[in-house]
């Protein structure tokens, strides 16, 4: 089971703005950088934020992360249709095991 | 270009073994931490074993540890999942994952594969 939680579901009309919580421990998020992946329909998972709030190359600066204490948060403005996908946060934890979030579904009113 | 590409899912029956096989391309193999990451159908991700960049190092999540073991050949820039005893639970998408140049154990998974998918029943 994940040991990092995120809300089910977040939506939002497009050109709007959402925002992912993740919450964690000192043993994980407290203590490490924290990742964000987004996973469209029937396709593998693609970075989209490292290191709790770099993007790597090609990732729009409409998505953006931070962090504070042992929660995460994912932010994506100028929503578009394109953005409906699930989102997943990651990190490394003091047992010695990368955990990833439960996972959030975002839709696009 | 970098790409990763899995074989050797299937269908194989409770208690028995398979190994998957991870080809790597258009980097420096050696160089890199690699990781499995699997998603059963309908559900998250899990991460489920991480090899060092020089190989020295193997790290396992709890539900796998003693039945799986993650291996590389340097020579054909392979990458590979022993999976032994495989219970229907294991049922998921296996992804054979990259991880982004760092001195940490752990940076991000930054280039994954399409996956190959594993039944485990009877």
């Amino acid at each position: 089971q994940s040991v990092l939680t995120q809300p089910p579901s977040v939506s939002a009309a497009p050109g709007q703005k959402v925002t992912i919580s993740c919450s964690g421990s000192s043993s994980n998020i407290g203590n490490n950088y924290v990742s964000w992946y987004q996973q469209l329909p029937g396709t593998a998972p693609k970075l989209l934020i490292c290191e709790d709030n770099k993007r790597p190359s090609g990732i729009p600066d409409r998505f953006s992360g931070s962090k504070s204490g042992t929660s995460a948060t994912l932010g994506i403005t100028g929503l578009q249709t394109g953005d409906e996908a699930d989102y997943y946060c990651g990190t490394w934890d003091s047992s010695l095991s990368a955990v990833f979030g439960t996972g959030t579904k975002v839709t696009v009113l | 270009q970098v790409q990763l590409v899995e074989s050797g899912g299937g269908v194989v029956q409770p208690g028995r073994s398979l190994r998957l096989s991870c080809a790597a391309s258009g980097f420096t193999f050696s160089s890199f931490v690699m990781h499995w990451v699997r998603q059963a159908p309908g559900k998250g991700l899990e991460w489920v074993a991480l090899l060092s960049y020089d190989g020295t190092n193997e790290y396992y999540a709890d539900s796998v540890k003693g039945r799986f073991t993650i291996s590389r050949d340097i020579s054909k820039n392979m990458l590979y999942l022993q999976m032994n005893s495989l219970r229907p639970e294991d049922t998921a998408v296996y992804h054979c994952v990259r991880d982004r140049p760092s001195i940490q154990i752990f940076d991000a998974f930054d280039i994954w594969g399409q996956g190959t998918m594993v039944t485990v029943s009877s």
